[in-house]
């Protein structure tokens, strides 16, 4: 299986500050199947990006995704309140869907 | 618009049993292949089964006898029955779906195992 390491595993960070979550594939994935997501507590992950860099419907521009190789990186322009939460990747290439550790970006 | 909601969770006894339902709408059901994806409390997300368009189905290994998934398309709706419970499998369950324009979850139902 695919296996997804996501760094650092916290980012302390101050709103309207920019942050950079990485997710590493220990393979190729496949067209690109590479979707991040934003947790808050109590509450289902919401998807954010979907094949590596497509904003999903109602994603804020500040968000973006992209690739290089095996390397994935999300990048939030400037953080608003909101988006002090965990961040999960998830490659959907190849059977059995696997996820990162998940990063956790902390005021 | 996409929806999937979760149905069926609740608290059993180690060894006991359950059926979570999935009920979806806003997308051709019997065209896709369904998931379940779970997540222990405080935990990460893990991939638990899913089911073909084909009805081909697929386990992680640590459910592999224990669960077994199924759907019916007319309901557009499916399912997963858990039997031999541990605990270990306490978590929220999610269904989740991917479609042309994104991947889609329910609001998840939590199985709780304990005695």
């Amino acid at each position: 299986e695919i296996v997804l390491t996501q760094s650092p595993g916290t980012l302390s960070l101050s709103p309207g500050e920019r942050a950079t979550l990485s997710c590493r594939a220990s393979q190729s994935v496949g067209s690109s199947y590479l979707a991040w997501y934003r947790q808050k507590p109590g509450q289902a992950p919401r998807l954010l990006i979907y094949a590596a860099s497509i904003r999903a419907t109602g994603t804020p521009d500040r968000f973006s995704g992209s690739e290089s190789g095996t390397d994935f990186t999300l990048t939030i322009s400037r953080l608003e309140p909101e988006d002090f939460a965990v961040y999960y990747c998830q490659q959907y290439d190849r059977s059995p869907w696997t996820f990162g550790q998940g990063t956790k970006v902390e005021i | 618009e996409v929806q999937l909601v979760e149905s069926g969770g609740g608290l059993v006894q180690p060894g006991g049993s359950l059926r979570l339902s999935c009920a979806a709408s806003g997308f051709t059901f019997s065209s896709y292949d369904m998931h379940w994806v779970r997540q222990a409390t405080g935990r990460g997300l893990e991939w638990v089964s899913a089911i073909a368009s084909t009805d081909d189905t697929y386990y992680l290994g640590s459910v592999k006898g224990r669960f077994t998934i199924s759907r019916e398309n007319a309901k557009n709706s499916f399912f997963l029955q858990m039997n031999n419970l541990k605990v270990g499998d306490t978590a929220v369950y999610y269904c989740a779906v991917i479609t042309s324009d994104g991947i889609y979850w329910g609001q998840g139902t939590l199985v709780t195992v304990s005695s």
